[in-house]
């Protein structure tokens, strides 16, 4: 198998505080993790590119400052919003690519993000 | 730079072959094509893979021209539990960018 999960499944938080969002390769490790954002009826667009034991590489227009990635272990990165606002809500999804693999990413199951 | 379109949306009845075709110009020559269906409010969920000619799994086939800019996903004979948002995904000519397609919403009627 190659199952990855999140958590939590869905936040509410208010507004100017963090939240930090885990995902978990469980059955396989993952050199490589990356994070993406869906707003609604949209499709995914990649946030950054995280790799084990390095610095996260994000894409223009994304904050680094704001969207912090830590990529501690082949089996866990995280993402944390930081200050977030009512304008970051939206609903964010992981994938990891195996170590041994050459291209397929697998998802986690996504983390609906609320900021009031 | 990689741009994908892929039709919005389509609509089928059960039992009925879709092919879904998502047009890639500038795509990586050495990576692989891959699609993914899509449920509200869950994850991607990995279908087939192919980097050219065709691929058949026991859910779907795929098929690639030797050009590689475009890829077809063919689900035979769907059901009602197929109707999803389709993706193909694709990583950029010297890039290591991986880019989502526009998805197809996919709705199977009885």
């Amino acid at each position: 198998g190659a199952v990855v999960s999140q958590h939590p499944s869905w936040v509410i938080c208010k507004s100017g505080t963090s939240v930090k969002i885990e995902c978990r390769s469980l059955d396989f490790q993952a050199t490589t993790m990356f994070w993406y954002r869906q707003f609604p009826k949209q499709s995914l667009m990649l946030m950054a590119t995280s790799n084990e034991g390095s610095k996260a590489t994000y894409e223009q227009g994304v904050e680094k400052d704001k969207f912090l990635i830590n990529h501690a272990s082949l089996t866990l990165s995280t993402l944390t919003v930081t200050s977030a606002h009512p304008e970051d809500s939206s609903f964010y999804i992981c994938s990891a690519r195996r170590t041994e693999s050459t291209d397929t990413q697998y998802f986690g199951p996504g983390t609906r993000l609320t900021v009031l | 730079l990689a741009k994908t379109t892929q039709p919005i949306s389509m609509d089928s009845y059960e039992g009925q072959e879709v092919n879904i075709t998502c047009s890639h110009n500038n795509i990586a020559t050495n990576d692989y094509i891959t699609w993914y269906q899509q449920f509200p409010s869950q994850g991607p969920r990995f279908i087939i893979q192919g980097y050219k000619t065709k691929v058949t799994n026991e859910v779907a086939s795929l098929f690639i021209p030797a050009d590689r800019k475009s890829s077809t996903l063919s689900l035979p004979r769907v059901s009602l539990s197929d109707t999803a948002v389709y993706y193909c995904l694709v990583r950029g000519s010297g890039t290591y960018k991986y880019i989502f397609g526009t998805g197809t919403r996919l709705k199977v009627l009885a």
